[in-house]
């Protein structure tokens, strides 16, 4: 059985780093071709995609938010994490990880509950 | 701003057809990126509701159904049940951006 599930802080100050952590089962980031992203929704708001890892470590970032995600992996946990620095409050969202395959479109099969994160001082 | 434009809102009656359409560009849609859709319920996370353009993952009723042309792409959804009222939203990737996105997403109500 697949599942994901996303943990982390639930409030954050403005000018703190966040790290959120998403836990994988039923499948491995060793699997040829798999891949986990992150994505965000503010409340009331539409998705926003963040960043993706694959299994061969590579990474990729949204444009807008380049400069402050870093997106990591441990394979040993079957863990990939995520760390966003200089949090404002527009960074208030609920925030979640999904598996898909490596694609020139990807779609995303099995998604985390997602966790819910509040930026404020 | 959304790279994929959704209608904010549709709505229908029990038993009706509606559709949701998803407005990309040549950067996207119109490159032939696939197009992907989602059902988000009301607290819960987005559940995968059609891959490539047109794919009903297991589970997901025939009465989903997903079409592309040109620079855009449709959902439809007939026999409307009270249970499909729920946020919908079209995904793609962009060559600009490098980017997966996704749509503004539409609001569906079961009058």
């Amino acid at each position: 059985q697949v599942t994901l599930r996303e943990s982390g802080p639930a409030l954050v100050k403005p000018t703190q780093t966040l790290t959120l952590t998403c836990t994988l089962s039923g499948f491995s980031l060793t699997t040829s071709g798999m891949c986990v992203s992150w994505i965000r929704q503010p409340p009331g708001k539409a998705l926003e995609w963040l960043a993706r890892i694959d299994g061969d470590d590579d990474k990729y970032y949204s444009t807008s938010l380049k400069t402050r995600l870093t997106i990591s992996k441990d394979t040993s946990k079957n863990q990939v994490v995520l760390t966003m620095t200089n949090m404002d409050p527009v960074d208030t969202a609920t925030y979640y990880c999904a598996r898909h395959y490596d694609d020139s479109s990807p779609y995303f099969d099995y998604w985390g509950q997602g966790t819910q994160v509040t930026v404020s001082s | 701003q959304s790279v994929l434009t959704q209608p904010p809102s549709v709505s229908g009656a029990p038993g009706q057809r509606v559709t949701i359409s998803c407005a990309g560009s040549t950067s996207n849609i119109g490159t032939g990126y696939d197009v992907h859709w989602y059902q988000q319920l009301p607290g819960a996370a987005p559940k995968l509701l059609i891959s490539g353009n047109i794919h009903r993952p297991s589970g997901v009723p025939d009465r989903f159904s997903g079409s592309r042309s040109g620079t855009s792409a449709s959902l439809a959804i007939t026999g409307l049940q009270a249970e499909d009222g729920a946020d919908y939203y079209c995904q793609s990737y962009d060559s600009s951006l490098s980017a997966v996105v996704f749509g503004g997403g539409t609001k569906l109500t079961v009058l």
